[in-house]
């Protein structure tokens, strides 16, 4: 399997809802990325984890929060988002942070995101 | 910190012609990447790039990355309308640091 799943592919949300994206990979890849992508602009990274632990986090706003359950998975729970947070959301993964990565992040294919 | 700029933002070319983007780290890098992702597509990746002054192909297209480590580029040959997309350079620091993606180029091929 050499694929990074992510669901769902798009989410229509309100202001007040709360709602969680998931991301799932079986490569044994332990550095695992959620990444923030506006149309025409570069992706713009959130989060990273490190062999489930959360190893950076980009000053991103409380109402996104990421959680990695186990080494396959990677959510990020929404709450309160507003209008601007829409976009499409980019997990990747990749081997460890250890020395030169050989293969590069393999993307999903993202959760296009709207918050009305 | 570390900033990656790419230019063109955009490049227009007929089918035929050759294409090609640059990439240039504000720091040295530890390794660059590229990336092409498709209109609707999510980022795909293409190569990286870690030894000052390597040259790789893959058909087409040649990376190349500089002799000190701070600026790439990506050279396609003849292109097709399937090279359409935005390519994405992505630069890697020392310490093991996340990749920084450069602003990408957004190729379309008339043909």
């Amino acid at each position: 399997d050499t694929e990074v799943t992510q669901t769902p592919k798009h989410l229509v949300m309100g202001m007040t809802n709360k709602k969680s994206l998931k991301c799932e990979q079986h490569m044994g890849h332990r550095a695992m990325y959620w990444y923030k992508q506006k149309a025409k602009k570069p992706p713009e990274l959130m989060f990273v984890y490190s062999y489930e632990k959360l190893s950076i986090n980009e000053s991103v706003p409380s109402r996104f929060s990421p959680e990695c359950p186990n080494s396959s998975l990677l959510n990020l729970h929404l709450h309160a988002l507003q209008p601007e947070d829409s976009a499409l959301y980019l997990c990747a993964s990749s081997h460890p942070l250890r020395g030169p990565i050989d293969y590069g992040y393999t993307f999903g294919s993202g959760t296009r995101l709207t918050v009305v | 910190g570390q900033q990656v700029m790419q230019i063109p933002q955009y490049q227009h070319v007929q089918e035929g012609e050759d294409f090609t983007t640059y990439c240039n780290s504000s720091t040295t890098l530890s390794n660059i990447q590229w990336y092409k992702q498709r209109p609707g597509g999510h980022p795909v990746f293409l190569i990286q790039l870690v030894k000052s002054g390597e040259v790789k192909k893959q058909k087409r297209l040649t990376f190349q990355f500089g002799e000190a480590k701070k600026n790439s580029s990506l050279h396609i040959t003849a292109t097709q309308t399937t090279d359409v997309g935005t390519y994405f350079c992505a630069g890697m620091g020392s310490g093991n640091t996340p990749l920084v993606f450069g602003k990408g180029t957004r190729l379309s091929v008339i043909a």
